[in-house]
């Protein structure tokens, strides 16, 4: 299993421009969700999804869109980037959504900066 | 709102000491806790996940305990080694309404000097 994979690696983007980070998991995982990691604020929940056509919104959904249309890929959009998007992204899967025996298997990371 | 603090920031240890990684969160009504520990430049690698019935948990030289009355848990490393230098996050799940997310702490960033 490769686990929760994460692209692009890096990434540098212009203020308004538009761009996808992609996530994949090959553990047949209910739960998917990304995460911004900033520095002094910890990591914060973006986007999440229970399931294959299923998402909802975190803490900090403002600029970002999801969908979920297959249950290996949850890719996370920004429609208009901003200084303030400048950070480190983090892909999350478990096996379900609830209970309080799910482990969260974390991606890489994507790091962003928006000039 | 759940809110999760780490104490210390920061801790500089040399090796084979033993040592103790704090973390306290606000609201009790929590589904497990789990610690992290994040290389620089990497994600983050689930270390010991406590589930909110039980008292601790045991890895190696890892032991974790909870206990979720007072809102507290500690993150025991025996004989630490240089190996073991990386930031230690904890993060509980809610349960409830917001079992969805996990809340985090900002870090512990552990320094183990040969």
């Amino acid at each position: 299993n490769a686990g929760v994979t994460q692209t692009p690696k890096f990434q540098v983007l212009k203020t308004g421009q538009s761009m996808t980070l992609q996530c994949a998991q090959d553990m047949n995982h209910e739960y998917m969700s990304w995460y911004r990691q900033d520095p002094g604020m910890g990591l914060r929940l973006i986007h999440y999804s229970v399931g294959a056509g299923i998402t909802d919104q975190g803490e900090v959904p403002n600029g970002y869109n999801v969908s979920r249309s297959t249950t290996e890929d949850f890719p996370l959009r920004l429609l208009s980037a901003a200084p303030s998007q400048t950070s480190v992204y983090f892909c999350a899967s478990s096996p379900r959504a609830w209970g309080n025996q799910e482990t969260q298997y974390f991606g890489p990371g994507t790091r962003l900066l928006v000039l | 709102k759940q809110e999760v603090t780490q104490i210390p920031a920061a801790l500089s240890v040399p090796e084979g000491e033993n040592l103790v990684l704090n973390c306290s969160f606000t609201d009790s009504a929590i589904y497990n806790l789990q610690w992290f520990r994040q290389d620089p430049g990497k994600g983050l690698t689930s270390l010991l996940l406590i589930q909110s019935s039980q008292r601790e948990q045991t890895s190696g030289r890892l032991n974790a305990s909870l206990d979720k009355s007072s809102g507290r848990s500690t993150l025991y490393i025996a004989a630490s080694q240089p190996g073991d230098s990386a930031t230690y996050l904890c993060a509980v799940r809610g349960s409830g309404g917001s079992n969805y997310k996990l809340t985090f702490g900002k870090g512990t960033l552990l320094t183990v000097n040969p």
